[in-house]
């Protein structure tokens, strides 16, 4: 596609639900971060996939958070049993591979999900 | 491990007046170095990035940062400010594939 997609674009839950939001890289990268944006704060770091390699899920705040990725396509971020401190901006991104003559591509960004629990 | 710290979460200037949003950094290797812009209710765009070429470094719209190791900085500049630079505004910084962000600048242009 033209750039990164993610759905839906806002989600209104209530505290308890679980929630799955959606990641379309662009085509062709293969490198694929989520981060967490809380209001007036920075991007916070959530998971890493790189390929066919183990994600790195150091960011993840806690075991209720959960993502997967299907090779080098869609990736779900899922949260389970949402709390009110979820409530975030939840930003996918992905880049072209990343290696030792290119470790700092750039990275290109989604819209973002508006996740609000209420 | 890297840091970043963006100095003022709030900047406001005049329409033709410069523009100076600072960011400092820490960083345990050689850094790589990031500014981006986000749009309301749009995602990260890259403005620019310092890979240890030139230490000053231009990117879209006019922008432009200088690294200083010795000040551990990489500000970001523009010369004269438009209303359509209105925006927050991240500093970034790598050592590997994780980035780290500041907390970002809200940039506010006033006629």
């Amino acid at each position: 596609g033209a750039g990164v997609s993610q759905s839906p674009s806002n989600k209104v839950t209530e505290k308890g639900k679980d929630v799955e939001l959606r990641c379309d890289p662009i085509s062709g990268h293969t490198a694929l971060y989520w981060y967490r944006q809380r209001l007036g704060q920075g991007l916070e770091f959530l998971i890493y996939f790189q390929g066919n390699s183990a994600p790195d899920k150091s960011g993840l705040p806690s075991d209720r958070f959960s993502a997967e990725r299907t090779g080098e396509s869609v990736s779900t971020l899922t949260i389970q049993r949402t709390q009110q401190e979820d409530s975030a901006v939840y930003l996918c991104a992905s880049s072209r591979r990343t290696s030792g003559s290119s470790p700092y591509n750039e990275q290109f960004f989604g819209p973002g999900t508006r996740l609000t629990v209420l | 491990a890297q840091s970043v710290t963006q100095l003022g979460s709030h900047v406001s200037v005049s329409e033709g007046a410069l523009v100076l949003l600072r960011c400092n950094y820490s960083s345990s290797v050689p850094p790589y170095l990031f500014w981006y812009v986000q749009y309301p209710n749009q995602g990260l765009q890259l403005l620019l990035k310092y890979t240890s070429a030139a230490t000053l470094v231009k990117g879209i719209n006019g922008f432009e940062a200088e690294f200083k190791k010795s000040e551990t900085s990489f500000h970001l500049t523009k010369p004269s400010a438009h209303m359509s630079d209105a925006a927050e505004y991240f500093c970034a910084v790598s050592g590997g594939f994780k980035t780290i962000f500041g907390a970002g600048t809200r940039l506010f242009v006033k006629a």
